[in-house]
């Protein structure tokens, strides 16, 4: 069965860098685009960032374009988020998923960020 | 940049009744349109993909129309299962921006 679990999350200070992790097994990993999607502390869901199934393209999100990187490694079937010059208002649950149908049709169990001083 | 804005907010239901929860695009997307529900705690699962597309495992009770600006998921015997919030999510855009609408929350009553 599919499964996509991110690691990575943790407490930061603002101004700090961290890189998200989502391993995927169950299904053909490089045949699949990958999202992020985060979601604050009791708010909505925002999408991220897309890489496609062989990583020739990506495009983010207004709030992370410039300061966020997605990237893949088909080898190790891993999905990565590195994000610099990280904010108090990038704190949330930070979600991988599959894109299937312009759809995302598996996540993750999250990984919670949290920038504080 | 399209925005997805969805109605009500939150709602109030029994078991048994029939809920229908609205998503509009502020411009046409077509039926690039995707539902997904979210209960406390828990990542989002999709529930239909392409308007009205069921995806696999979803009970039948759950359903999708619309296409173009205008949008609705109808669940038509609520089941205490599916107290949660609902999500819409255009995917229509290129280069691709997969809006969601605000969410709704929908409560027992």
């Amino acid at each position: 069965q599919v499964e996509l679990v991110e690691s990575g999350g943790g407490v930061v200070q603002p101004g700090k860098s961290l890189r998200l992790s989502c391993a995927a097994s169950g299904f053909t990993f490089s045949s699949y685009g990958m999202v992020w999607v985060r979601q604050a502390p009791g708010k909505g869901l925002e999408w991220v960032a897309v890489i496609w199934y062989d990583g020739s393209d990506e495009y983010y999100g207004d709030s992370v374009k410039g300061r966020s990187t997605i990237s893949r490694d088909n080898s190790k079937n891993t999905l990565y988020l590195q994000m610099n010059s990280l904010r108090v208002d990038d704190t949330g649950v930070y979600y991988c998923a599959r894109v299937h149908y312009n759809s995302f049709d598996h996540w993750g169990q999250g990984a919670l960020v949290t920038v504080s001083a | 940049d399209i925005q997805m804005t969805q109605s009500p907010f939150s709602l109030s239901a029994s078991v048994g009744d029939r809920v229908t929860i609205t998503c509009r695009a502020s411009q046409t997307i077509s039926t690039y349109l995707n539902w997904y529900q979210q209960k406390p705690g828990r990542a989002p699962k999709l529930l239909i993909y392409a308007a009205s597309s069921l995806q696999g495992g979803v009970p039948s009770r759950f359903s999708g129309s619309g296409s173009g600006t205008d949008f609705t998921l109808t669940i038509s015997s609520l089941q205490p299962e599916d107290f949660a919030t609902y999500y819409c999510q255009q995917s229509y855009t290129t280069p691709p921006t997969y809006t969601f609408g605000q969410g709704t929350k929908l409560e027992i009553k």
